[in-house]
């Protein structure tokens, strides 16, 4: 069965960076791409960007450029977030999710979320 | 400020239908893209409940159905049960910003 398996919770100050992996099991990893979506407490869902398995092109929605990267090690079947001078404002839940595309692509299996707090 | 706008909540008692609308515009739901709605039971990970605009994943009761027209698209779900009570999220694409855009969700209490 598919499964999508983060790492876990992180607590973070103001400035550091954290690393998130999300790591599949059960499919093809190069078959489909990967959605990460954040959770902002008491939020709604956001799209942060998405990941070609096969080529390792990232996309990002415009305000998560710049301090947001998303990277692959296809070897183990990961996906990685990378969030660099992180904010309080960074702090939510984010969750990888397979893409199935077809006209637009939706998330059809997720991660259980990884909790992230900045907090001096 | 969502791309795409849903009624912040709904509510409708046991036994009920209730439908949750999404509105778009031309850069995304008018642009022929496909809408896939999600529920999120409290405190648990988003589920995918349609996907591209009427279909239903393995395992997702015939009670919920999805439907776009124009620039909108809506979720009915008849019957209503106490165990639907949850958040529900349209999601698109929007070919303006390049990107995948959900909905502001929608709270959905079942009285």
């Amino acid at each position: 069965q598919v499964q999508l398996v983060q790492s876990g919770s992180e607590l973070k100050k103001p400035g550091a960076s954290v690393k998130v992996s999300c790591k599949a099991s059960g499919y093809t990893f190069t078959d489909f791409p990967m959605n990460w979506v954040r959770q902002a407490p008491g939020q709604g869902l956001e799209w942060i960007g998405w990941i070609d398995t096969n080529t390792g092109n990232p996309r990002y929605a415009q305000p998560f450029t710049g301090r947001f990267v998303l990277s692959l090690d296809t070897s183990v079947s990961t996906a990685y977030l990378q969030i660099s001078s992180l904010e309080a404002a960074d702090s939510g839940v984010y969750f990888c999710a397979r893409a199935k595309c077809g006209g637009s692509c939706s998330s059809d299996y997720w991660g259980q979320g990884t909790l992230v707090t900045v907090s001096s | 400020q969502s791309v795409l706008t849903q009624p912040p909540s709904v509510s409708g008692a046991p036994g009920q239908r209730v439908t949750i609308s999404c509105t778009g515009s031309s850069s995304n739901i008018g642009a022929h893209y496909n809408v896939h709605w999600y529920q999120q039971l409290p405190g648990t990970v988003p589920k995918l409940l349609i996907y591209a605009n009427n279909n239903r994943p393995s395992g997702v009761p015939d009670r919920f159905s999805g439907s776009k027209s124009g620039t909108s698209a809506s979720l009915a779900i008849t019957g209503l049960q106490a165990e639907d009570e949850a958040d529900y999220y349209c999601q698109s694409y929007d070919s303006s910003l390049r990107a995948a855009v959900f909905g502001g969700g929608t709270k959905l209490t079942v009285l």
